[in-house]
């Protein structure tokens, strides 16, 4: 399957820990998003990166919160200093500038539970 | 920056019957509007999108029409069956260089 990845699929940490998500996009997707969703609500947006550039950030995203995509391929998503209502999922994916229009593919998430 | 609600939150209907999902958008930039799928515990998948120059898509069971003036797009499911229960999310984007941003979902119940 050469979908999008995360690692972990699920971390469950303690309130103030850092925590770190990784993301492997569909391989020669340029675009690479990170999402939150919690239960009943839809994917929020958080950043995204085209190559190794991040083009956006939420202005609702906590400055506890940091992405990278430091070779264009594979992103990291660190939650520092971790408070209870970050307990969600993080889904990741990704997109090709090469296709018309701008269908983004999920992974399967990464559950998040703080403690 | 762009919103988009949809409604209604949850909706049942018998199975064969025809479900109808609605949402508004807010950025009349916008010109990409995709539907993605939901089962319980696994990711979004993307079901039909449409874009801004035509008013209506088919697939199958699915359709998907687009009002720009209003800036409001449904989603159209007949002939419903057990497997379309799950949460419907529809989106909205100005297009392949923007992100896109979701409606809160509908769960959607097909009663036997």
């Amino acid at each position: 399957d050469t979908g999008v990845s995360q690692d972990p699929r699920h971390k469950i940490t303690k309130r103030g820990q850092n925590v770190t998500f990784r993301c492997d996009p569909i391989s020669e997707h340029n675009r690479l998003y990170w999402y939150r969703q919690t239960l009943g609500q839809g994917p929020e947006f958080l950043t995204y990166f085209q190559n190794e550039a991040q083009l956006e950030k939420s202005r609702l995203l906590s400055d506890r919160f940091s992405a990278e995509r430091p070779k264009g391929s594979f992103s990291t998503l660190e939650i520092q200093r971790t408070e209870q209502g970050d307990s969600a999922m993080y889904l990741c994916a990704s997109s090709s500038d090469r296709v018309s229009g701008n269908t983004i593919y999920f992974g399967e998430g990464s559950w998040l539970t703080v403690v | 920056g762009e919103n988009v609600e949809q409604h209604p939150s949850t909706l049942s209907v018998q199975e064969g019957d025809s479900a109808v999902i609605k949402c508004t958008y807010s950025d009349s930039a916008s010109n990409y509007f995709p539907w993605y799928k939901q089962e319980l515990g696994k990711r979004p998948q993307l079901i039909i999108d449409i874009r801004s120059n035509v008013g209506e898509k088919k697939d199958q069971r699915i359709a998907v029409t687009l009002n720009k003036t209003a800036k409001h797009f449904s989603l159209h499911i007949t002939e419903t069956q057990p497997e379309d229960s799950a949460v419907y999310f529809c989106a909205a984007s100005r297009g392949r260089d923007d992100k896109i941003i979701f409606g809160k979902g509908t769960r959607l119940h097909i009663l036997p």
